[in-house]
């Protein structure tokens, strides 16, 4: 069975620059994967940051920004503020129409 | 703006059948997918799967022996069955309007806690 991989904790000082990866166990993520990304605060509901590789959902700063970096996808967060201390998730969607989901990346910003 | 709230039981027994509603406001369900989502303490998320307004389903194949989504137009409702429950699927379970390649899960419900115990 593929499994989504991402790094289990980052983490970055404020200010600084961070991109988190999601992989595949088997094979190499592309566009045609339509990779997406959501923040995931405790307490809070998850929302989604980063659709089909690159397009920011409405609201999110331009600070997020996707891409695809070699054979993963990529989140780089840019100019780090304290309230991105969240976990971040990557989906993948296959081509059976599944929703892959990675494990979850835990950001420090400190 | 659309909200969901996802409501049902918070303790199932082990074997039985966990069942769950969200109920979407401020929006119709109609034209959309919709997911669920679930999450075990302190572990990741994992999707169960998605209906579309007309029924249409598609479901994690490592859950798909066990689950059945359903969608109720005239109540703006989804739900969601999962049979022989164990402790292992213990967890927050979400739902969340499903925009696919076009847009990813947005938004999501608040979540609720099901915990399988006897």
């Amino acid at each position: 069975q593929t499994v989504v991989t991402q790094e289990p904790s980052f983490s970055v000082s404020p200010g600084g620059t961070v991109t988190l990866t999601c992989g595949l166990s088997s094979g190499s993520v592309s566009t045609s994967y339509y990779p997406s990304w959501f923040q995931q605060t405790p307490g809070q509901a998850p929302r989604t940051l980063i659709y089909s590789t690159n397009i920011r959902s409405s609201g999110v700063p331009d600070r997020f920004s996707g891409s695809i970096l070699g054979n993963k996808a990529a989140l780089t967060i840019s100019g780090a503020q304290a309230d991105d201390e969240s976990d971040y998730y990557c989906v993948l969607y296959t081509s059976s129409y599944s929703r892959l989901l990675g494990g979850g990346t835990k950001l420090t910003v400190l | 703006q659309v909200q969901l709230q996802e409501s049902g039981p918070g303790l199932v027994k082990p074997s039985e059948t966990l069942s769950l509603t969200c109920t979407v406001s401020g929006g119709s369900i109609s034209g959309y997918y919709w997911s669920w989502i679930r999450q075990p303490p302190g572990m990741g998320l994992e999707w169960i799967g998605y209906i579309h307004y007309s029924g249409n389903t598609n479901y994690n194949s490592s859950l798909k022996s066990r689950v059945t989504i359903s969608v109720d137009t005239s109540k703006n409702q989804l739900s969601l069955r999962l049979s022989s429950v164990t402790a292992a699927d213990t967890a927050v379970y979400y739902c969340a309007r499903d925009l696919g390649s076009g847009g990813g899960f947005d938004p999501w419900g608040q979540g609720t806690l099901v915990t399988v115990s006897s």
